[in-house]
């Protein structure tokens, strides 16, 4: 089976303005995770997905929104963005049932 | 709320075995996992405690103890592959999941 992709892989942005991140989970995964890594707050979740429906959600503001789609595909936007929000974000999928996640290579942003 | 501490630094020679602990405060989770992070790649799935006591895969171990709010990871027969970040992560009751702030391990020559 493929592994869990994301798109882009590197991305650029300047403060303001908005960004979508995109993950393609592995196939027949429902459950779809986002987290931020940075070198200072390490990993944190954002939010997760399943069957089309966030089922939970990390502390995080409101201009951090997701998405996911009937094929299980998910997006992540941050809107209004800031310098803050320069970090790795990487996307993980699981199986029904299990805690095991499998992340992707991850979306590295640079906010200047 | 929810918080995991580990080691942030460990340090040890090829061949040796390295003991990784992971202590909680969490009001409740289902299981204790443990990913593992080379620089610059994604973490990878290593091991997951559903239940108290020791699971064993191949060079890993990991063990959980609920009643200590402990746990930890085993690697043996240390090989340089294994320099990297090692995290410890649970889902809540909540169903949040949370890590811990990585561990990094060197493994000298």
């Amino acid at each position: 089976k493929a592994g869990v992709t994301q798109t882009p892989r590197y991305l650029i942005k300047t403060r303001g303005q908005q960004v979508t991140l995109s993950c393609s989970p592995i196939s027949g995964h429902r459950s779809v995770s986002w987290y931020q890594q940075t070198p200072g707050q390490g990993l944190q979740f954002l939010f997760e997905y399943f069957s089309e429906t966030q089922r939970n959600k990390g502390n995080f503001p409101g201009r951090f929104s997701g998405r996911q789609f009937s094929n299980s595909r998910s997006e992540m936007n941050v809107s209004t963005l800031e310098l803050g929000d320069s970090a790795l974000y990487l996307c993980a999928s699981s199986p029904r049932g299990q805690e095991t996640q499998y992340f992707g290579p991850g979306t590295r942003l640079l906010v200047l | 709320g929810q918080s995991l501490e580990q080691p942030s630094e460990v340090t040890a020679v090829e061949g040796a075995i390295v003991q990784i602990n992971c202590t909680y405060q969490t009001s409740g989770f289902y299981g204790l996992s443990w990913y593992q992070q080379h620089d610059g790649g994604a973490p990878t799935f290593l091991s997951y405690n559903g239940l108290d006591g020791l699971e064993e895969t191949g060079r890993f171990s990991s063990f959980l103890s609920r009643s200590d709010s402990y746990g930890y990871l085993l690697l043996q027969e240390l090989q340089m592959k294994d320099s990297a970040s090692y995290f410890c992560a649970v889902r809540d009751y909540g169903q949040n999941f949370v890590f811990g702030p990585g561990t990094r391990l060197s493994v000298l020559p």
